[in-house]
């Protein structure tokens, strides 16, 4: 069965600091691997990653994928409150298929 | 370019109950999905389609759960009979499809369901 896992679940922080969240999968076709912010319901996209050892990066965000070790990890540096949410993560595999993790509560406080 | 479209935002109805929604994807989107986001956790595919043929429809209850993508384009998700535990965000995303891309996908504002 496709598996994607993120970790923390939920992160508390303060402004200014940076933070790492992870994903690992096991999943049978992969195709690539999306990071998605969400703030009430609606999931927009931040990232997507398809090779090894690429940093992606807008603005304070990065991301960088692992296709060896199976996982990625988004990092936001100089955290804002804005940048509270929830982050989700998402393989995208042959056929269009999206499996999303559990997500990572981030929360900035002032 | 217009987003995805869901209708309505909100409902609240009892057990027992029939609930219908609404997605119009963003034009020339082939790929249109379903999700249900229970609270604290991520979105579960529910039924994804390839124009007007389905994809995947693995974790769909189809006892209760019914979707239908007519002509390709927009699609409708029924519930019926609705379960307390039905209670969720739907989530109606698209993509533009191009098979073997990992194309990212759109999402529309989904629709809180309540069900009491």
């Amino acid at each position: 069965e496709d598996k994607v896992v993120q970790s923390p679940l939920s992160l508390v922080v303060h402004e200014g600091d940076t933070v790492t969240l992870n994903c690992s999968y096991e999943v049978t076709n992969f195709r690539s691997l999306l990071w998605y912010k969400q703030e009430k319901k609606a999931p927009t996209f931040l990232f997507m990653l398809t090779s090894s050892g690429i940093e992606k990066k807008s603005g304070r965000l990065s991301s960088i994928l692992d296709k060896k070790e199976l996982f990625s990890i988004l990092n936001i540096t100089a955290t804002q409150t804005g940048d509270s949410a929830i982050y989700l993560c998402a393989v995208g595999e042959y056929g269009n298929k999206l499996v999303f993790g559990a997500g990572t509560i981030l929360r900035v406080k002032s | 370019e217009a987003g995805v479209a869901q209708s309505p935002r909100y409902k609240i109805i009892e057990k027992r109950q029939s609930v219908a929604f609404w997605c119009n994807p963003i034009s020339g989107h082939a790929t249109l999905y379903w999700y249900q986001q229970i609270l604290g956790q991520g979105p579960k595919l529910l039924i994804q389609f390839q124009n007007n043929g389905v994809v995947d429809d693995s974790q769909l209850p189809k006892d209760r759960f019914s979707a239908e993508r007519l002509k390709g384009v927009d699609s409708t998700l029924k519930i019926q009979p609705a379960k307390l535990e039905d209670s969720a965000v739907y989530l109606c995303a698209s993509s533009p499809g191009r098979y073997g891309r990992g194309d990212q996908a759109f999402f529309g504002q989904g629709t809180r369901l309540t069900v009491v």
